[in-house]
């Protein structure tokens, strides 16, 4: 069972805001920064948001985190195609002494 | 430039072993954290482990801690992930990154390689 879970995929039109939650628990997301990274198909990932809600160089004010107690979300406003990537949460977890990853998420324009 | 460069795809039988590399180049090596990411295919990352090249201090996952070794040469700016006997379990794209530190704990992986892609059949 994953410490941090994440939806499979999420979808959109152009235009539009998409949210996408990651919710952890008191040994992870309640107590230590969490990250966000892009991944687009057959390539790395890329930092995207740091700090909860610090953007990477270069990264459009578009895109943004946030984090609540035991949970944190990305959200990508104005949503355009080339967004069409997966999106994955970080975060160190105290219990298991290590970084933990969502499972990733889909985001589809439509 | 702060780049991560990796060894290229391998094709393994089960029972080989491997080792595969990360190149760093762009920053003082000794100074930052390197981690591995395993992906297998079409699922998320897991983190595998981390070394600190100042000093060769390392950390495992905890699934992954006796399955790998990380290691670096400082000399070549180099990290290394190696399996001394791998599994078709251990097929999957492996990622190494630069850890960056806040306040002295780990605090995200800004930098990413390319990824080595491992195929092991059985």
């Amino acid at each position: 069972q994953s410490l941090v879970t994440q939806p499979a995929s999420v979808s959109a039109t152009p235009g539009q805001r998409v949210t996408i939650p990651c919710s952890g628990s008191s040994s992870n997301i309640g107590i230590h920064f969490v990250c966000w990274y892009q991944q687009f198909p057959g390539t790395a990932p890329k930092l995207l948001i740091y700090r909860n809600d610090q953007r990477s160089s270069g990264v459009p004010d578009r895109f943004s985190g946030s984090k609540s107690g035991t949970s944190a979300s990305l959200a990508i406003s104005g949503l355009r195609s080339e967004d069409e990537a997966d999106y994955h949460c970080a975060v160190w977890d105290d219990s298991v002494r290590g970084w933990v990853f969502g499972g990733g998420t889909k985001v589809t324009v439509l | 430039e702060v780049q991560l460069v990796q060894s290229g795809a391998e094709v393994k039988k089960a029972g080989e072993p491997l080792r595969i590399s990360c190149k760093a180049s762009g920053y003082t090596f000794t100074s930052y954290w390197i981690a591995w990411v395993r992906q297998m295919p079409g699922k998320g990352l897991e983190w595998m482990g981390i070394i600190y090249p100042g000093d060769t201090e390392t950390r495992y996952s905890l699934s992954f801690e006796g399955q790998v070794a990380i290691s670096v040469d400082t000399s070549t700016t180099t990290a290394y992930l190696q399996w001394n006997s791998l599994q078709s379990s251990d097929s999957g794209m492996y990622y190494c990154a630069r850890v960056s530190l806040y306040w002295g704990d780990l605090d995200r992986l800004d930098t990413w390689g390319q990824g080595t892609n491992v195929d092991v059949s059985s």
